[in-house]
């Protein structure tokens, strides 16, 4: 089977640096993903890593290393409304397999 | 111009009761999904369709049917509504592919079961 594990919640202040770790268990995967979901709202696409090393979009990059089983999503520059939940996800064979969130509370 | 559009927004409904929630997709993926998500935001994958044939059925109660009458819609019918239904149900689309893996979701149906 698949499982992702992240931490349920991180504190940052405004302007503040954060990263998100997500460990997983999987037989198979093309790639991780990362989605943002604010409160009330969809999950949204941020970013997606295939092969191992960092992805950059914006002030948001993503990380993974298929030999740990391990990756990440940085987040610079925070701003208010990076308030939000956000999920680690495994893509592959017709199907998207979600951790269960990290909420990340921006403090100004 | 609404990418995947779900209805209704809201679903409030009697214990026992049926329901059924529409998605239709204008991106032209060729797969779709039906994912629950409770109330700790625990994001469940419920099925997954490519070109109309079911894919995946995640030990979801059979009271739960959906039904894809071609590649740009997928329903969701419910039968004999439970409390435990509860939950905000999305619907996605992508080209799940290596090359295309962004999942792009509804708004989302909130459904109440009293």
């Amino acid at each position: 089977g698949q499982s992702l594990e992240q931490p349920s919640e991180v504190t940052a202040v405004e302007g503040a640096i954060v990263q998100i770790n997500c460990t997983y268990q999987t037989s198979g995967f093309y790639g991780l993903s990362w989605y943002q979901q604010h409160d009330g709202g969809a999950p949204t696409f941020l970013s997606y890593n295939a092969l191992d090393g960092l992805e950059e979009t914006g002030r948001f990059s993503s990380f993974l290393s298929r030999s740990d089983s391990y990756g990440y999503l940085l987040l610079q520059e925070l701003q208010m409304k990076d308030s939000a939940s956000y999920f680690c996800a495994l893509t592959g064979g017709f199907k998207t397999i979600f951790g269960a969130g990290t909420r990340l509370f921006v403090k100004a | 111009d609404t990418a995947v559009s779900q209805t209704p927004k809201y679903l409030v409904t009697q214990m026992g009761n049926d329901k059924s929630i529409k998605c239709e997709q204008n991106l032209g993926h060729d797969t779709m999904y039906w994912y629950k998500q409770d109330s700790k935001k625990f994001l469940k994958i419920m099925f997954s369709y490519n070109n109309k044939e079911l894919i995946i059925n995640e030990t979801v109660p059979n009271r739960f049917s959906p039904k894809s009458p071609d590649k740009a819609h997928l329903n969701l019918h419910i039968n004999s509504l439970e409390l435990g239904d509860s939950a905000v149900y999305f619907c996605a689309s992508s080209q799940g592919s290596r090359e295309e893996p962004e999942a792009f979701f509804g708004q989302g149906t909130r459904l109440t079961v009293v």
